[in-house]
């Protein structure tokens, strides 16, 4: 089947620390990978997206690679801003166009 | 470009009443629209997949008569949460889905509506 799979948060970084949050996922066929992003009180918008291995997601400073040997799209960014702060979803799209989401990881970066 | 709105933004209603959702694609002509339920600090769950002038797809496990869905227009679908209990409060996610970009396949999504049945 397919699932998603990200950390569990809440997670609290300080502003310029690194920030990494991982996800990993099972799929049937050659899916593609999304970030999501949801500030409070609005609705999701799409961060960075992978639509083959190897293939890097950027935005904003955000990264994630679509590593298909360990099935994984980890976001990564060098140095956070409290604007950071946020709810992330990981989600797989499959050839189907049905879309499946993580649980989301809460990230709160404070002065 | 590419917004969707959800109007309420927030409901309360009685335990037996039935409420109405509307998901509006404001700058775009959606075909396909998703419903999407996020219970608290779990994931986004497809509900069902509306498209424009037919009968939505519904997921497995998702009561068709419970939650009526009606895409009456390329910009509109509603969603009708019928005779409406407490184990139905939830936060209602609905995203549209661009007629002329389709084949890119993304999705916009909506704000959401918080959904509290007393």
């Amino acid at each position: 089947g397919n699932s998603v799979t990200q950390m569990e948060g809440p997670v609290t970084l300080s502003e310029e620390a690194f920030l990494t949050i991982n996800c990993t996922y099972t799929a049937t066929g050659y899916p593609s990978l999304f970030w999501y992003v949801q500030y409070p009180g609005e609705g999701l918008q799409l961060l960075l997206k992978a639509t083959k291995a190897d293939d890097k997601g950027s935005n904003k400073g955000f990264e994630a690679t679509y590593r298909k040997e360990t099935t994984s799209f980890h976001l990564e960014k060098g140095s956070v801003q409290v604007s950071d702060s946020a709810v992330y979803f990981c989600a797989l799209r499959t050839s189907g166009n049905q879309f499946y989401f993580g649980t989301g990881t809460s990230l709160t970066v404070i002065p | 470009g590419a917004v969707v709105s959800q109007h309420p933004s927030w409901v309360i209603c009685k335990s037996g009443t039935s409420v109405k959702i509307e998901c509006r694609s404001l700058d775009f002509q959606a075909t396909t629209m998703f419903w999407y339920r996020q219970f608290p600090k779990q994931s986004l769950m497809l509900m069902a997949t509306s498209n424009e002038g037919s009968k939505a797809t519904y997921e497995q496990g998702v009561e068709k008569d419970k939650f009526l869905i009606n895409h009456a227009s390329l910009t509109l679908s509603t969603l009708t949460v019928t005779s409406a209990h407490p184990e139905d409060s939830s936060f209602y996610i609905c995203s549209a889905r661009d007629r002329v970009k389709s084949s890119y396949n993304e999705q916009f999504f909506g704000p959401g509506t918080r959904l509290t049945v007393l």
